[in-house]
């Protein structure tokens, strides 16, 4: 059974920094693109960023690139979100997620974990 | 980045009645060496993570009910709940994978009538 554990989230002041980790299980982790989705309360879904399976290619939204960084570790089957200069519009739960297999072709996303909130305010 | 508009905002159908949900894209996610169009839609319920329904535009994924279809190709893509369950009621999203950033649509709520 394919499981998604992120942890890591909390309250943070604006400006500051928090690094979300998901610990991946019940699949071979290194032939999945790795992905993560964020829901700011009450509101809709928006991607965030994802990762190729060797970590050699990364895909950030607009609004966090330069501030966010996808990272994964093969031997230890988990991803993770560095979030830097927080700001109070990134509150939100954050879901990791695994895309489905679809060869050299994007696919979506298939698993997703129960998400971890993020807060920043002061 | 490619926009994508579901309508309508909010649904409510009876029980065992159809219901339709629309996706329309600011571009084509069609591509064209496969034809296969990009786009998957989710399902979610409170407190839940959402869940793959279909992809590939009308793919149903493993153990969705077959009252779940999905249909539509380019720019314009339907989902349709042809017997409306109970348990059906969420909101609903379309997403499109065709290039970074993978955007969702705004999101469907459906309740009950």
């Amino acid at each position: 059974e394919v499981q998604l554990v992120e942890s890591g989230g909390g309250l943070v002041q604006p400006g500051g920094s928090l690094r979300l980790s998901c610990a991946a299980s019940g699949f071979t982790f290194s032939a999945y693109w790795m992905s993560w989705v964020r829901q700011a309360p009450g509101k809709g879904l928006e991607w965030v960023a994802n990762i190729k399976q060797d970590g050699s290619e990364k895909y950030y939204v607009d609004s966090v690139k330069g501030r966010f960084t996808i990272s994964r570790d093969n031997a230890k089957d988990a991803v993770y979100l560095q979030m830097d200069s927080l700001r109070a519009e990134d509150t939100a739960v954050y879901y990791c997620a695994r895309e489905g297999y679809c060869g050299s072709s994007s696919c979506p996303v298939q698993h997703w974990g129960q998400g971890t909130l993020v807060t920043a305010s002061s | 980045d490619i926009v994508l508009a579901q309508s309508p905002d909010s649904l409510a159908v009876s029980l065992g009645e159809r219901a339709t949900i629309n996706c329309k894209s600011s571009q084509s996610v069609l591509y064209s060496s496969n034809n296969k169009n990009y786009l998957a839609w989710y399902q979610q319920k409170p407190g839940q993570p959402p869940k793959l329904l279909i992809y590939w535009a009308s793919t149903r994924e493993s153990g969705v009910p077959d009252r779940f279809s999905g249909s539509g190709s380019g720019t314009d893509f339907t989902l349709t709940i042809s017997s409306l369950q109970a348990e059906d009621v969420a909101v609903y999203y379309c997403q499109q994978y065709y290039g970074t950033p993978y955007t969702f649509g705004q999101g469907t709520k459906l309740e009950i009538k």
